[in-house]
């Protein structure tokens, strides 16, 4: 067990519609990460936030957005969903930028 | 960007063979982390090497931080049934992390 917690773990969702995932990172981490990966394919940085804030951007679409509470928990949202967003989208956490990232288990996004 | 280049892509070996992979890059890291994956569970952190020319075991695997500081490599040895899945290396240059396209490992009975 990694420490971090991935809600939900399965979502089903039609195209067009909007949704957030949802991340605990382990306790006492700072740096909250968000990754895509779809079928058979590498891991796919988003984005990256450090204790409430923006740290680092990666491949995120406009269509997508995150943040990070001061509780340090942190969401992703999806919008305007398309067929080709279905992947497991993961969360990781570290105590400070550049540790090793600790990754949740992930959800699974199916877009209908 | 920075790029890592991880190989190899697949792998099908037999039960109780050793296996080799590796990492390399046009760019010097600080750190190389190497991750298993499990079919629909997320990445687990297996090795995490921090000077050039360290050598880490860890149980079955070996991995060492090539002296350059441009490569990687992970051993297994004794192959194992589950032992199966997608192998990643990463490498941190200050606060940029990059991982490796992965390398599918099976492992037949």
């Amino acid at each position: 067990d990694s420490g971090v917690t991935q809600t939900p773990k399965h979502l089903i969702t039609a195209t067009g519609q909007r949704v957030t995932l949802r991340c605990s990172p382990r306790s006492g981490d700072l740096s909250v990460y968000w990754y895509q990966q779809s079928l058979d394919q590498g891991l796919q940085f988003l984005i990256q936030y450090y204790n409430g804030e923006e740290r680092a951007k990666g491949n995120i679409l406009e269509r997508f957005s995150a943040q990070q509470f001061p509780d340090l928990h942190s969401e992703l949202n999806l919008s305007s969903l398309e067929l080709g967003d279905s992947a497991l989208y993961f969360c990781a956490s570290s105590d400070r930028t550049g540790s090793p990232l600790h990754f949740g288990n992930g959800t699974r996004l199916t877009v209908t | 960007g920075q790029q890592l280049n991880q190989s190899p892509q697949s792998m099908f070996i037999q039960e109780g063979e050793d296996v080799s992979m590796n990492c390399t890059s046009s760019s010097i890291f600080n750190t190389w982390l190497w991750y298993k994956q499990d079919p629909g569970e997320g990445p687990v952190l297996l090795i995490a090497l921090y000077k050039a020319g360290e050598l880490t075991s860890n149980g079955r695997l070996t991995a060492q931080f090539g002296i350059t500081r441009k490569d990687s490599f992970l051993n297994i040895s004794a192959s194992i049934p589950s032992d199966v899945g997608i192998y990643f290396c990463a490498g941190t240059s200050g606060s940029r992390l990059t991982f490796g396209e992965g390398t599918q490992l099976t492992v037949n009975p």
